[in-house]
């Protein structure tokens, strides 16, 4: 059973424009949001992470917002760039660790 | 879609002795696995890429003779850690490629050593 899901996995943005990217949960035992950016033939790099106390965190273009009634993380990106175009995966945390299936990111130029 | 499989999911273990993690693709081959790293509220680091009938690649400052990675098979890698210690507990995690699914993370092996 997947516990955590990402739906969309793929998305296309005009540069310059909002790109958010969307993760669904069920544990509502997680404490700890992750998101990773994936390049091909690379592995994932941190990006942005929130705490379950908090509801928003902000880092320059990035920005993760949780929602834990709805049980629902999402990740901005103002302005896309073509350098963001990449799969996105988000992670949640408590006793183990659950990634989504990604999403792939496309910034048009 | 694909899924890895990584096992065990809990391990606590005497400081000294040596670990075993498993990770299996179950439903495709996976010739490429990557074995990662996960500390408390940080973000996950990359070990090692494990190729099978190969060895594996190390990232700088992890040491080879204390993470042993084995890819035997296409769908198995092992990541043994030898003679652990108490600042090897972590969360261990691993994930491969497959080409129609993407990229696959196994649930993660958290790692305590007393």
């Amino acid at each position: 059973d997947q516990q955590v899901k990402q739906n969309s996995p793929s998305l296309s943005v005009q540069e310059g424009r909002i790109s958010i990217l969307n993760c669904d949960y069920t544990n509502s035992m997680f404490d700890y949001f992750l998101w990773y950016k994936k390049y091909p033939a690379e592995g994932p790099t941190f990006l942005i992470s929130i705490s379950s106390i908090k509801d928003k965190n902000e880092d320059g273009r990035f920005t993760v917002f949780l929602n834990k009634s709805a049980k629902h993380l999402s990740l901005h990106i103002v302005p896309s760039q073509p350098g963001d175009s990449a799969v996105y995966f988000c992670a949640a945390t408590g006793n183990q660790f659950y990634f989504g299936t990604g999403t792939s990111l496309t910034v048009i130029p | 879609g694909a899924v890895v499989s990584q096992h065990p999911s809990r391990v606590i273990c005497k400081s000294g002795t040596s670990v075993k993690i498993e990770c299996r693709s179950l439903d495709f081959q996976a010739t490429t696995m990557f074995w990662y790293r996960q500390f408390p509220k940080q973000s996950l680091m990359l070990m090692a890429t494990s190729n099978e009938g190969s060895k594996a690649t190390y990232e700088q400052g992890v040491e080879k003779d204390k993470f042993l990675i084995n890819h035997a098979s296409l769908t198995l890698s092992t990541l043994t850690v030898t003679s652990a210690h108490p600042e090897d507990s972590s969360f261990y995690i691993c994930s491969a490629e497959e080409g129609n699914y993407g990229y696959t993370f196994g649930s993660g092996t958290r790692l305590t050593v007393v």
